[in-house]
């Protein structure tokens, strides 16, 4: 149970041009989904915060308008990488976490590799 | 800002050997969490810690976190090939929602 799937797993663009990426939980409902960007052999940084039908909340320094966050439904968010540039290209996760027993845990995706040329 | 750092930042043993990570935050935790990500993988769950000095097992892993709840560290008993990845830990402040990552420990086995 608690599985978390990611559309597409790898994208290469043009620079100038806009990705989504989409964030499934397949047997729960995510009342809460997490984005992060994780570069080469470094740690996840928590880019946003979604909940389901609000707004999602922004970490410091991470542009809204750049990247912008959809939470449409208690199974699916997305990430849009809008006027992407090469700096963008990174390894994008989402996560997901429930209600009751699985509120403290984050189901991570596995992961969009996105390369901006 | 709340920070979470863990050492080493890289370990390599030979396999059969123990491996320790430590996780230390500048700030109190209402608890900790284990994650491994193997190479080219996304992380993976491991387990949350939550009361001070709790210790928990699995298998030939061994979770700590410290009484003061600042600091946590996981220890593998005579590593396997299987073990490589780089193992997060993940702290929750008092009082804030948001899970802040480690900076994480690779480990590689040599066969």
């Amino acid at each position: 149970g608690a599985v978390v799937s990611q559309h597409p797993s790898w994208v290469i663009c043009k620079s100038g041009t806009s990705v989504k990426i989409e964030c499934r939980s397949l047997d729960f409902q995510a009342t809460t989904m997490f984005w992060y960007r994780q570069f080469p052999k470094q740690s996840l940084m928590l880019m946003a915060t979604s909940n389901e039908g609000s707004k999602a909340t922004y970490e410091q320094g991470v542009e809204k308008d750049k990247f912008l966050i959809n939470h449409a439904s208690l199974t699916l968010s997305t990430l849009t990488v809008t006027s992407a540039h090469p700096e963008d290209s990174s390894f994008y996760i989402c996560s997901a976490s429930g209600r009751g027993g699985l509120a403290d845990t984050q189901y991570f995706g596995p992961g969009t590799r996105l390369t901006v040329l | 800002g709340q920070q979470v750092m863990q050492i080493p930042q890289y370990q390599h043993v030979q396999e059969g050997e123990d491996f320790t990570t430590y996780c230390n935050s500048s700030t109190t935790l209402s608890n900790i969490q284990w994650y491994k990500q193997r190479p080219g993988g996304h992380p993976v769950f491991l387990i949350q810690l939550v009361k001070s000095g709790e210790v928990k097992k699995q298998k030939r892993l061994t979770f700590q976190f410290g009484e003061a709840k600042k600091n946590s560290s996981l220890h593998i008993t005579a590593t396997q090939t299987t073990d490589v990845g780089t193992y997060f830990c993940a702290g929750r402040p008092l009082g804030n929602e948001k899970l802040t990552f480690g900076t994480g420990t690779r480990l590689t086995i040599i066969p």
